[in-house]
């Protein structure tokens, strides 16, 4: 079946960088691009950006402008998810999501499991 | 940046009830607006797309309708597997953006 499992739960010292990734299985890795969201604990979902595995395109919010890097393997079917210059406020747990269109309306239909980051000292 | 506010923040409700859950955007999207929900310590998972089409293997039992800036999904018959946290998102541009969310809860 589709699904998309991730890696495990990171922690990492303020100023570092972390590395999630997102095995992809049960359809077309490049037919579909992905979203990566998080979530802080007890708070909402947070879009972070986006990626087409197929051309390379990528989009990231203003607010991860600099500190985020999506990419993809797609000889394994993995994207990944690269946050840099970390601090505490990044605490959160990561999903990547895969993006569906329907009608030209993109909708993100399948998730990983997500991945808890802890940043602290 | 599109803004989603969703109304209620929170509610009370009862197995069986019909429940309505409102998101309103900053900006007409036309139909690009999507519902998931999310119960404690799991992934979203999609239910309505598109404003109104339901996502393959969600009971019917979730309806939404809605166009422009005003977004509604209902629950006909609340069961208690519906007891989670409801988001809307628009997808209409990027940033793509959610409501802050609406808590169902039991009565």
């Amino acid at each position: 079946q589709v699904q998309l499992v991730q890696s495990g739960a990171e922690v990492k010292k303020p100023g570092a960088s972390v590395k999630v990734s997102c095995k992809a299985s049960g359809y077309i890795f490049t037919s579909y691009d992905f979203n990566w969201v998080r979530q802080a604990t007890g708070q909402g979902l947070e879009w972070m950006g986006w990626m087409n595995p197929n051309s390379g395109n990528t989009g990231y919010a203003q607010q991860f402008q600099g500190r985020v890097t999506i990419t993809t393997n797609t000889s394994i079917s993995t994207a990944y998810m690269e946050l840099s210059s970390l601090r505490s406020e990044d605490t959160a747990v990561y999903y990547c999501a895969r993006d569906s269109m329907v009608r030209g309306v993109t909708h993100m239909d399948v998730w990983g499991q997500g991945t808890t980051v802890t940043v602290s000292s | 940046d599109i803004q989603m506010t969703q109304s209620p923040s929170s509610l009370s409700a009862s197995v069986g009830d019909r429940v309505t859950i409102t998101c309103r955007a900053s900006q007409s999207i036309s139909r690009y607006l999507n519902w998931y929900h999310q119960k404690s310590g799991k992934a979203p998972k999609l239910l309505i797309y598109a404003a109104s089409s339901l996502q393959s293997g969600v009971p019917s039992r979730f309806s939404g309708s809605g166009s422009g800036t005003d977004f509604t999904l209902t629950i006909s018959s609340l069961q208690p597997e519906d007891f989670a946290i409801y988001y809307c998102q628009q997808s209409y541009s990027t940033p793509y953006t959610f409501g802050q969310g609406t808590k169902l809860e039991i009565k």
